[in-house]
């Protein structure tokens, strides 16, 4: 069974810096990485999609890479702002049982930046 | 928001009664999904559809059914509810299958069961 884990749980970080927020899943047999971004109390918004042939991909100040063989991605937030305060999941898509593929998700990096 | 909206967006019941959640989109998408999230456990599928009539169960199924009758709308009924199934609720859709396309969510139902 595909386990998806993002530590730490939360981060903490003042506003300009540069960050790494990490994810890992088990199984590499994934046809693709999302990374995804929540606001308390708000559904979640699609930031990036990797293809699992893919290395990276950017957007902005977000970039993502993947490491199929190892089973890690990153996303790298350049110049972090106030505003990029929120949960940041991660989620693989996997074939599942029924041959539809399915998103396995993390349970998210709760991110902080302060002023 | 992609075009997507749930209903109601706040229910209060109680134990043993039956609830209804609706996901309506705009967008003509061909799959649809209904997740639940809870501390802890994260972003859980309970189940999805890949066309009108076409539906799958997800990871935490038991206790909840789906339908959807037409393009637009996937409903998720809980039969008798319980304590167990207070959870925000968030449906999503994408153009194709998750292996080559992202989702994009609604807003959520917070459900309380008493």
């Amino acid at each position: 069974k595909q386990e998806v884990t993002q530590i730490p749980a939360a981060l903490s970080v003042p506003e300009g810096e540069n960050l790494v927020l990490n994810c890992s899943f088990t199984d590499s047999a994934i046809y693709n990485l999302q990374w995804f971004r929540q606001d308390p109390g708000k559904g979640l918004t699609s930031l990036l999609l990797i293809q699992s042939s893919q290395r990276e991909q950017t957007s902005g100040r977000l970039n993502a890479s993947l490491d199929k063989s190892s089973g890690r991605s990153t996303l790298y937030i350049a110049a972090s702002q106030p505003g990029d305060s929120a949960t940041y999941l991660c989620a693989v898509s996997v074939l599942s049982a029924g041959a539809n593929s399915k998103l396995t998700f993390g349970k998210g990096i709760t991110l902080s930046v302060r002023p | 928001d992609a075009g997507i909206t749930q209903s109601p967006r706040h229910k209060v019941t109680e134990t043993g009664t039956p609830v209804t959640l609706r996901c309506h989109q705009t967008e003509n998408h061909r799959y649809m999904y209904w997740y639940r999230q809870d501390p802890g456990h994260g972003l859980r599928l309970i189940h999805y559809s890949y066309g009108v009539k076409d539906t799958d169960k997800g990871e935490v199924s038991d206790g909840y059914s789906v339908s959807r009758s037409k393009t637009e709308d996937f409903l998720l009924t809980l039969e008798s509810a319980t304590s167990s199934q207070t959870s925000v609720y968030f449906c999503a859709i994408s153009r194709a299958g998750a292996e080559v396309d992202t989702q994009y969510f609604g807003p959520g139902t917070r459900l309380t069961v008493l």
